[in-house]
């Protein structure tokens, strides 16, 4: 039951783009469309942002959008805001036994 | 509005037992699959243990398969996790989420989070 890969660190500046990688294999990512994303603000609990790897719940900005290739999820925040700043968890079904696996976390800063 | 409040965390010793609860409400508790996830200090997220709705689907990570025990009371719209054998490295904020999935199955996503208990373990 291995944690999925995440860069530890993302960056930049306000109205840009950046994405979020999540790799894992194909026991998991690559395996179901079960991937969710979470952020986190220091502090608070972590709230839900795209789940079923596309969707995004309602109240969330159509800035934050999410993808798969392969054994790789992605999420893409676009048109960045200063509030936007904050750590980023992706998390996939890992199958019957395991039921649910992590990533390690992406520290997102805004320039 | 969808609230979860965990209670129950504490400084405990290792090899000791400890018993968290997380309470249900503004939602049909017993529609949906519940969870544990815990984060060390500094450090990420780690499932811990997923019950559906029933109690008849129950989930462990290996980390704690074998010591610790997930429950559920759908009358008392109740989530608990029974930690026994407890470890330095189970040290971590404790939180309780709600299953986005239909009809009580998991779906595979958390949503909303309680606020966490802090469980220590040390001696």
């Amino acid at each position: 039951q291995s944690a999925l890969t995440q860069p530890p660190s993302a960056s930049g500046s306000p109205g840009q783009s950046v994405t979020i990688s999540c790799t894992g294999t194909s026991s998991d990512v690559g395996g179901y469309n079960y991937v969710s994303w979470y952020q986190q603000h220091p502090g608070k609990a972590p709230k839900l942002m795209i789940y079923d790897v596309i969707k995004r719940p309602s109240g969330v900005p159509d800035r934050f959008s999410g993808s798969k290739s392969g054994n790789t999820a992605s999420l893409t925040v676009s048109g960045l805001q200063a509030e936007d700043e904050a750590d980023y968890y992706c998390s996939s079904y890992a199958g019957s036994n395991n039921l649910e696996v992590f990533g390690g976390g992406t520290k997102l800063t805004v320039l | 509005e969808v609230q979860l409040v965990e209670s129950g965390g504490g400084l405990v010793q290792p090899g000791r037992s400890l018993r968290l609860s997380c309470a249900a409400s503004g939602f049909t508790f017993d529609d949906y699959a519940m969870h544990w996830v815990r984060q060390a200090p500094g450090k990420g997220l780690e499932w811990v243990s997923g019950i559906n709705w029933n109690s008849g689907s129950i989930n462990y990570a290996d980390s704690v398969k074998g010591r610790f025990t997930i429950s559920r009371d759908n009358a008392k719209n109740s989530l608990y996790l029974q930690m026994n054998s407890l470890r330095a490295e189970d040290t971590a904020l404790y939180f309780c989420a709600k299953d986005g999935g239909d009809y009580g199955d998991f779906g595979h996503w958390f949503d909303p989070w309680g606020q966490g208990t802090l469980v220590i373990v040390s001696s």
